[in-house]
């Protein structure tokens, strides 16, 4: 079964520190992998795709890296601000016709001043 | 505003009631999908219509549930006799045929809340 599993759940942190966000995921065969910002009561919203061949990608203070070996990603937000608090949830899909998307559960990230 | 809208953006109804969520995709994307949410966890797939043509139903959607997309724009979603399990947020997305892989572009969703 294909799954996506994000850790952690939940995460609280100062404004200003870094933190990193892991996604790992036994979809096969993979295409591409995305991560969406979700703020509470709104959908979800792009901030990177990664495909097979790609192991970084930077969407200003947001960067995601992809181990398509090990099937594993991580989103890494640098000086984090208060409106950095949502969910963020990581996608993977198998093929590029973007229909049969496998989503994780999300880490809540809390960003307190 | 150009993004994918729904409607209403809350709702409560009491159990065994029935309700209907509309969706209004992006206006150019060919493609709409229908998403259920609960608390705490990630979105899962419901339908997927290409144009009005419904393409793909998830085993999610029992025969309480029925999506409409009649003229290839707008979408609708009925629950018949709601539960309280159908408590929880309905996302709609949209997409068009050669855009960015996988890039769908959600809505602010529909929350359901059955007393």
């Amino acid at each position: 079964k294909n799954q996506v599993e994000q850790s952690p759940q939940s995460l609280i942190i100062l404004e200003g520190k870094n933190c990193t966000l892991q996604c790992n995921y036994t979809v096969s065969p993979f295409s591409n992998l995305r991560w969406y910002k979700q703020d509470t009561g709104r959908g979800p919203v792009s901030l990177t795709i990664m495909t097979f061949s790609e192991n970084t990608k930077s969407n200003g203070r947001y960067t995601a890296t992809l181990d398509a070996d090990t099937k594993q990603s991580s989103l890494h937000i640098t000086a984090s601000q208060l409106s950095d608090s949502a969910s963020y949830i990581c996608v993977v899909s198998p093929d590029n016709a973007g229909n049969m998307l496998t989503f994780g559960g999300g880490t809540r990230l809390m960003v307190k001043p | 505003d150009t993004g994918v809208s729904q409607d209403p953006r809350h709702k409560i109804t009491k159990r065994g009631q029935n309700v209907t969520f509309r969706c209004d995709p992006i206006s150019e994307h060919n493609r709409l999908y229908w998403y259920r949410q609960t608390l705490g966890q990630g979105p899962e797939f419901l339908t997927y219509f290409q144009n009005e043509a419904q393409l793909e139903k998830s085993r999610l959607l029992s025969d309480r549930f029925s999506a409409e997309r009649p003229k290839g724009s707008f979408s609708t979603l009925e629950i018949q006799r709601t539960e309280q399990g159908d408590s929880a947020m309905y996302l709609c997305a949209s997409s068009r045929t050669g855009g960015a892989p996988n890039e769908q572009f959600f809505g602010p969703g529909t929350r359901l809340t059955v007393l």
